[in-house]
């Protein structure tokens, strides 16, 4: 079945400075790689996501990248604020189904002021 | 647009007794999934309903069951809790092939 790997499990960043994280997926049938923000005490915030027949997509400071040869999408956060701490997760569809998402273990973000 | 509800929000059962978890979609979407959020397994998909029809299932055991209404509310039902059973349970909406819109979740601990 579907696996999917998220590195790094956590990371800490300057206020200002971008931060990276990366997905690794095993189904080359995949199309539909979306990303979520978890806050505390709340559930998975979608907040971009990109289809296969595109290689990046931008929104405002957030950017995805998503390479279908080597088989990994990256999540790309520029000017990095306080707010953006938060738990961020990637996923993709098994089996093409967008109503099951297989999702990475996660990788929490702090964002130092 | 209101968002996903769930309720309740939190929930304290012992074991062997079972539950049963609600779910209201964002208006016009008909399709309703669920997931099971702990500390040690991340977010797993449990099973996934379109139109009242049971249309995907993940790995887990019969006692986690669920269904749909033809307004597109869903209900989950766990029987015989056990232990391992506590967790985030959370639920997403979507359109019929679009990106899935998560509720709050209901924190379901069983003693």
């Amino acid at each position: 079945g579907e696996n999917v790997e998220q590195h790094p499990s956590t990371l800490s960043v300057q206020e200002g400075d971008s931060a990276v994280i990366k997905c690794t997926y095993s189904d080359s049938a995949s199309n539909y790689f979306p990303w979520y923000k978890q806050e505390l005490g709340k559930g998975p915030q979608l907040i971009i996501d990109i289809r296969s027949n595109v290689g990046e997509k931008k929104d405002q400071r957030i950017a995805v990248t998503l390479n279908k040869t080597a088989k990994h999408f990256s999540l790309h956060i520029t000017e990095t604020q306080p707010e953006d701490s938060a738990v961020y997760f990637c996923a993709v569809p098994l089996g093409g189904s967008q109503g099951n998402l297989i999702f990475g273990k996660g990788t929490k973000l702090s964002v130092k002021p | 647009k209101a968002g996903v509800t769930q309720t309740p929000r939190y929930l304290i059962k012992t074991r062997g007794q079972q539950v049963t978890l609600s779910c209201s979609p964002i208006s016009g979407h008909r399709s309703v999934s669920w997931y099971q959020q702990t500390p040690g397994q991340g977010l797993q998909f449990l099973f996934e309903y379109f139109s009242e029809t049971q249309r995907n299932k993940g790995n887990f055991p019969g006692r986690f069951s669920g269904r749909q209404f033809s307004n597109s509310r869903s209900e989950m039902n766990v029987s015989t809790l056990e232990l391992g059973d506590s967790a985030l349970y959370l639920c997403a909406s979507s359109l019929a092939a679009n990106e899935q819109f998560f509720g709050p979740g209901t924190r379901l601990t069983v003693l």
